[in-house]
Formats: structure tokens, C-alpha cells, sequence
């Protein structure tokens, strides 16, 4: 069973710029929930997608956004980077059952110039 | 509301145990336990809900107290593989869905 894949994995941008990431989920997965990692902060919950709605959001500004597609791919948006978003930023895809186990991709490394 | 982990880090050698903490000031509806090694993704170890159910790999054992919000990850007979960071991630019962992590705790194992 294919795992969480994620793309691209390494990313440069400059501040003031925008990005977009990607996410597909495991196969009949259907939430998608998206983290920031960083070595001061740890991780931090940004947003679950479930059924093409934003369930849950955590305590980031407007400009990160996200969104999901009906067949549960998942992208994430972050507009006007700032230095501060140089982070891994990783997916995780779970059934959304009464046990909502997480399954991590292996992240995109997002570097602000 | 973040879970708060202790401790930090430990060094152990092969074949000791040891205890890695977590606990929340919220109601919870389940506590989750993933290892993440350097340069990889986290990797799920254990969930456990609020009413005792728990699913997870057969060498983890994890508690959850109800009452204190509390839940204890036991490495036993530690091995080398066990060496990472440990993380306990925390589902509010108003907030199902919505998973919270703690700071961390660096676990390194020597032979």
C-alpha cells in the first residue's frame, strides 16, 4: 500500500513570494491534516481537510490556506512568505474513525529567503 | 492547547527502561505516541481513547489516565531502534480531529 506522498520535498522562495504544496493521502484515507516543523516551535497543527471541508484550523494567520479535492488530495497555500515560514512542513492522512491514527508523508522543506 | 511532555531528553543503554510523560489541561478524547528519527517523517506507535480502548504495535505499551489527563509511553528493554524524539499528540473532546502536539522528548539509546 502506497504511503503519504508529498511534492516537491525541497522548495527555495524569497519572501513576499507564494507557494503551493502538495499532498496525496493513502489510498481510502480521507482526511488530510497539515503541520509546520520547526526546531523552536516543534509541531504545530495548521489544518484538517475531511470530505473537501475544512474541519479543524489551528492558530495561523490567513495567509496560510488550504484545500482538498474530491478524490482527497490536499494542497496547502501560503502567500507573502515571510523568513519566520522556513519550516518542514508535513501531511498526514488518516481514515478519520473512531481511532484517527496519523500517516505522515515525508514532508516538504520549505527555505525563505 | 498543546500537551505538555516530559521530560525533555534521556539517555539510556541498552536494555534499560524508561517513562516519557504527557499531559493536558483539556478533556481529551484520545492520546496518540509517534517516534520520529532524524530526517524522517513521525511514525504512529500508539493511540489510546478515553474509555480504554487503545490500538498500536504489539512492543509499545502506553497508559491513559482519564482523570488526570495524563498518558505514559514505557520503554522497555530499550534497543538501539528505539533512539529518537517521541512525541504525544492530543485530541480535545470538543475538537475531534484536531491533533496536538507536545514539545518532544529526544530518547537516545547507547550500547
Amino acid at each position: 500500500k502506497a504511503g503519504v506522498t508529498q511534492t516537491p520535498r525541497y522548495l527555495i522562495k524569497t519572501r513576499g513570494q507564494q507557494v503551493t504544496l502538495s499532498c496525496s493521502p493513502i489510498s481510502g484515507h480521507r482526511s488530510v491534516s497539515w503541520y509546520q516543523q520547526t526546531p523552536g516551535q516543534g509541531l504545530q497543527f495548521l489544518f484538517e481537510y475531511f470530505s473537501e471541508t475544512q474541519r479543524n484550523k489551528g492558530n495561523f494567520p490567513g495567509r496560510f490556506s488550504g484545500r482538498q479535492f474530491s478524490n482527497s488530495r490536499s494542497e496547502m497555500n501560503v502567500s507573502t512568505l515571510e523568513l519566520g515560514d522556513s519550516a518542514l512542513y508535513l501531511c498526514a492522512s488518516s481514515r478519520r474513525g473512531s481511532y484517527n491514527e496519523q500517516f505522515f508523508g515525508p514532508g516538504t522543506r520549505l527555505t525563505v529567503l | 492547547q498543546q500537551p505538555v511532555q516530559s521530560p525533555q531528553a534521556v539517555i539510556l543503554r541498552e536494555g534499560e527502561d524508561a517513562v516519557i510523560n504527557c499531559s493536558s489541561s483539556k478533556a481529551l478524547y484520545s492520546v496518540h505516541w509517534y517516534r520520529q528519527k532524524h530526517g524522517e517523517a513521525p511514525v504512529f506507535l500508539m493511540i489510546l481513547l478515553k474509555g480504554g480502548e487503545q490500538k498500536g504495535h504489539e512492543k509499545i505499551s502506553a497508559s491513559f489516565n482519564e482523570k488526570k489527563q495524563q498518558s505514559s509511553l514505557y520503554l522497555t528493554a530499550s534497543q538501539l531502534s528505539y533512539s529518537g524524539t517521541y512525541f504525544c499528540g492530543t485530541e480535545e473532546s470538543d475538537s475531534w480531529g484536531k491533533l496536538q502536539f507536545g514539545a518532544g522528548t529526544q530518547v537516545v539509546v547507547t550500547p
